[in-house]
């Protein structure tokens, strides 16, 4: 069964800083990696997804992960937050032949101006 | 070009009672999935419809259920509600049918249960 951990669940860092939010994930096949990005009471967008190939992928907003095989993992970085930057992301591992995504509880990044 | 459109956005029910929710996917989409988000249990899958059949189920009773239309729409139908089914449920499509892709989220509907 696919499952992904999310270990923070909340980041503070300053606006300007560098940003990484870890995404660890179990799953018996080549992966299907996405995170995504909540602001209150409002759905979920895409920020960036890999399904194979060059294992730094980038997304909207300035915002990149990368794929690491060997440590299960697949953490979003961004080299300088900004305010609006403020909200619940979550990292999803995609089923291979089927509508559905398991995704991690969330890690909520507040931004200290 | 339109998103994915949830209606009714907010919602109050008495326990007992029954509702269903709306979503429109986004045009030429024809996977729409159905996730339940609280506080306590995170982003949980419900079901998800292609071309009007459901071809994938989470771990919810009965009383949660849902059809897709021929033009993609989707509903889902909670009855006999309960306290906890107050949450916000999410609807998503997907292009190419798999969610492999990536969702397209809608803004959800809030449910509350009182």
């Amino acid at each position: 069964a696919q499952s992904v951990t999310q270990p923070d669940i909340h980041i503070t860092v300053s606006e300007g800083a560098s940003l990484e939010l870890r995404c660890n994930y179990s799953y018996g096949a080549t992966p299907y990696l996405f995170w995504y990005v909540q602001s209150p009471g409002q759905g979920l967008q895409l920020l960036l997804k890999y399904f194979s190939g060059d294992t730094l992928v980038q997304g909207i907003k300035g915002f990149e992960a990368e794929f690491k095989r060997s440590q299960s993992s697949f953490n979003l970085r961004k080299p300088s937050v900004h305010w609006s930057d403020a909200a619940e992301y979550f990292c999803a591992v995609g089923a291979t032949n089927a509508g559905k995504s398991t995704f991690g509880d969330g890690t909520t990044l507040t931004v200290k101006p | 070009k339109a998103g994915v459109t949830q209606t009714p956005r907010y919602l109050i029910k008495t326990r007992g009672q029954q509702v269903t929710l709306s979503c429109s996917p986004i045009s030429g989409h024809r996977s729409v999935s159905w996730y339940q988000q609280t506080p306590g249990q995170g982003l949980q899958f419900l079901f998800e419809y292609f071309s009007e059949t459901q071809r994938n189920k989470g771990n919810f009773p009965g009383r949660f259920s849902g059809r897709q239309f021929s033009n993609s729409r989707s509903e889902m139908n909670v009855s006999t509600l309960e306290l906890g089914d107050s949450a916000l449920y999410l609807c998503a499509s997907s292009t190419a049918g798999f969610s492999n892709y990536g969702y397209t989220f809608g803004s959800g509907t809030r449910l509350t249960v009182v």
